[in-house]
């Protein structure tokens, strides 16, 4: 069975901490992406990674940064938490080639920040 | 760029009624894919259907076929025969196709509520 792990369900952190949120997957997968999801917004990417070490910005990626120094493990930065990071974060992991391939996600993070 | 766009913010579908669920997409790749994914108000992300942009045929899966229109550049998702646990959050999503068939960026829209009535 696949499996998409987010280390946190709930999180609650102050303005100004760093946050880590992390995932792993057990698939070897190469590709692993961080989301957000708020009402009205849908899931936007954040960043994402094809590699070990390798990363590629997504369409909203100012205030975050990302590390894979494993391939199965892609964690999501939060240098400087602000409240509007106040969000749902989804993890997902796909198969790098293939034509047919899905994208799994993890069960979510939902952050608050105050 | 890329863009996945949804219009259609919420929905409503008479039990065991069709209902076709809009997704416009644009890009200037060649080869990309797309999908739909389903998420209840338990809030886990599921598969539904899968289309490349070189399949002749629409993707069916069960009671969900995806209406591919290329020059259209649309994706519909289209549901036979609603059921009661159909009711949940809708997204589009599109894969960009790098060289040899890789995965570079996978994008989703905003999303369509559909609500199954009795």
């Amino acid at each position: 069975d696949v499996k998409v792990t987010q280390s946190s369900r709930y999180l609650v952190k102050r303005t100004g901490e760093k946050v880590f949120l992390e995932c792993v997957q057990d698939m070897d997968h190469e590709n692993m992406f961080w989301y957000r999801q708020d009402p009205g917004l849908g899931l936007r990417l954040i960043y994402f990674s094809y590699d070990v070490k390798m990363k590629e910005k997504g369409d909203i990626p100012e205030g975050y940064s990302v590390s894979r120094e494993k391939k199965e493990r892609f964690s999501l930065i939060l240098e400087s938490a602000s409240t509007n990071q106040t969000s749902m974060y989804l993890c997902a992991s796909m198969l790098r080639t293939g034509f047919y391939t899905e994208a799994f996600f993890g069960q979510g993070t939902r952050l608050t920040v105050v | 760029a890329q863009k996945i766009t949804q219009t259609q913010p919420g929905m409503f579908v008479q039990e065991k009624e069709a209902v076709t669920l809009d997704c416009t997409y644009d890009t200037s790749d060649q080869s990309y894919g797309l999908f739909w994914y389903k998420q209840p108000s338990s809030g886990e992300m599921i598969f539904l259907i899968y289309q490349g942009s070189y399949d002749e045929q629409n993707a069916t899966e069960g009671r969900y076929s995806l209406n591919f229109q290329k020059a259209r550049k649309s994706a519909n998702l289209v549901i036979s025969a609603s059921q009661l646990g159909d009711s949940a959050m809708y997204f589009c999503a599109m894969r960009e196709v790098g060289y040899g068939g890789a995965t570079n960026k996978l994008i989703f829209g905003t999303g369509t509520l559909l609500a199954v009535q009795p």
